[in-house]
């Protein structure tokens, strides 16, 4: 079975544009997260997303949004870049039991830098 | 809220070393927890898990036991390898909520193995 995809790998912008992120998610799974990582932050949770829906969101500003559509594949937008977006944005994929003890599989990232 | 504290790095052995990273946890209820580990330029791989007290995981030689009266998650191999170098993630993940799954991570530990 595939694992998680995500694409671009490698962006680079100047500040103020806009950038898209896409993940696919291992097939059959339901749920899709995403993180920041960055040297100073660590990792973050930015927000997830299940069956088309945002269940939950982190301490982001709006600048930051996603949706997901009905084959699971999920994207992420930045919209008026700053240096500080420069990071790697890692999607995560679980199938959603409910259990609350879903193993959340990571895809290889897509590493953003803003000039 | 949720937040895990990861033993500073970084940490350097010498190969065929015992390796032990320590984690704890702060969380209610019972969380699940996670060893995730990050190789250089890639995602995270789940390392290990354990979703409830006393449970013990294991993967590659590594092994961590769910403590709840100390609330801890320490990650043990007893003899490492060069190829154990990466940087070694401890998160939790709330039990029992669907709906609120997302990972809390600690900041990362760094190790390198030396031959």
């Amino acid at each position: 079975k595939a694992g998680v995809t995500q694409t671009p790998r490698y962006l680079i912008k100047t500040r103020g544009q806009q950038v898209t992120l896409s993940c696919s998610p291992i097939s059959g799974h339901r749920s899709v997260s995403w993180y920041q990582q960055t040297p100073g932050q660590g990792l973050q949770f930015l927000f997830e997303y299940f069956s088309e829906t945002q269940r939950n969101k982190g301490n982001f500003p709006g600048r930051f949004s996603g949706r997901q559509f009905s084959n699971s594949r999920s994207e992420m937008n930045v919209s008026t870049l700053e240096l500080g977006d420069s990071a790697l944005y890692l999607c995560a994929s679980s199938f959603q039991l409910g259990s609350g003890s879903e193993t959340q599989y990571f895809g290889p990232g897509t590493r953003l830098l803003v000039l | 809220g949720n937040s895990v504290t990861q033993m500073e790095g970084p940490v350097t052995l010498s190969e065929e070393a015992f390796l032990t990273i320590n984690c704890t946890y702060t969380a209610t209820g019972y969380p699940s927890l996670f060893w995730y580990v990050q190789y250089p330029g890639e995602g995270l791989q789940l390392l290990l898990k354990a979703t409830k007290a006393d449970d013990k995981g294991s993967n590659k030689g590594f092994e961590a036991t769910y403590r709840k009266e100390t609330t801890s998650f320490h990650l043990e191999k007893g003899s490492v390898q060069v190829s154990d170098s990466a940087v070694y993630f401890c998160a939790l993940s709330p039990t029992a909520n669907f709906g609120n799954e997302k990972l809390t991570f600690g900041t990362g530990t760094r190790l390198t193995i030396i031959p």
